[in-house]
């Protein structure tokens, strides 16, 4: 099946530390996208990636960090600098790099729960 | 500045029963592209449908239609005959053209859909 993954679905993390987000698609596609999702609010873009080595900051990426060393993977790694980390967290990704409007698709998420 | 209002944050309806789902949205761009997304209580954002600011034609699909109106900035969601595994939240969200990673979503509208 093609899709986009996300592991863990729940994830549990004591304050100070550092914490890694999985995200593998199968599907193909250039872009990969990092959303974080909060009580009662749309999406807010944390990272993106439009090809393999290369990323850029969203909105709100203090805190965060990540890596694209692989075109199906997209790790999103929350810091302990990230002052209020616990929220669902949603992976995207779109087809070709080339056409930044090209449509998202997303993961199931994980939410992130800071002790 | 862009911008998505959903007014309405959560619905109930009893199955069966026709319901709209109100997106009103901000741009000055000329060229945009306007989403909705339906979000179950498992997490997944789910696509539905893509507008381009070009194309103001109505689109059914299936119990689902939706209503782009520019003159009014708005882009409105109706569910025909509800069922219960309507349930969710559903999210309008708003793409500039050329600025793919600029993707603003509305806070969403908790849909449910009662037996």
């Amino acid at each position: 099946d093609g899709g986009i993954t996300q592991s863990p679905k729940y994830l549990f993390r004591k304050e100070g530390q550092n914490v890694t987000l999985s995200c593998e698609q199968n599907l193909n596609h250039d872009a990969m996208y990092w959303y974080r999702q909060d009580p009662g609010q749309g999406l807010r873009l944390i990272y993106y990636s439009q090809i393999v080595n290369d990323f850029q900051k969203g909105d709100i990426a203090e805190g965060y960090s990540v890596s694209r060393e692989k075109k199906e993977s997209f790790p999103l790694t929350v810091t302990s600098a990230q002052k209020n980390p616990t929220a669902f967290y949603l992976c995207a990704s779109s087809i070709d790099q080339s056409r930044s409007t090209d449509t998202q698709y997303f993961g199931p998420g994980t939410r992130l729960t800071v002790l | 500045a862009q911008k998505v209002t959903q007014a309405q944050t959560e619905i109930s309806v009893v199955e069966k029963e026709d319901v709209t789902l109100d997106c009103v949205y901000e741009t000055r761009d000329t060229t945009y592209y306007l989403f909705w997304y339906k979000q179950p209580p498992s997490g997944e954002l789910v696509f539905l449908i893509r507008r381009n600011s070009f194309d103001e034609q109505n689109e059914i699909s299936g119990r689902y239609s939706w209503n782009f109106q520019k003159s009014t900035s708005s882009f409105n969601f109706t569910i025909t005959a509800s069922q219960v595994v309507d349930s969710a939240v559903y999210f309008c969200a708003l793409m500039r053209d050329n600025y793919g990673q600029n993707f603003v979503f509305g806070p969403g509208t908790r849909l449910s859909v009662l037996p």
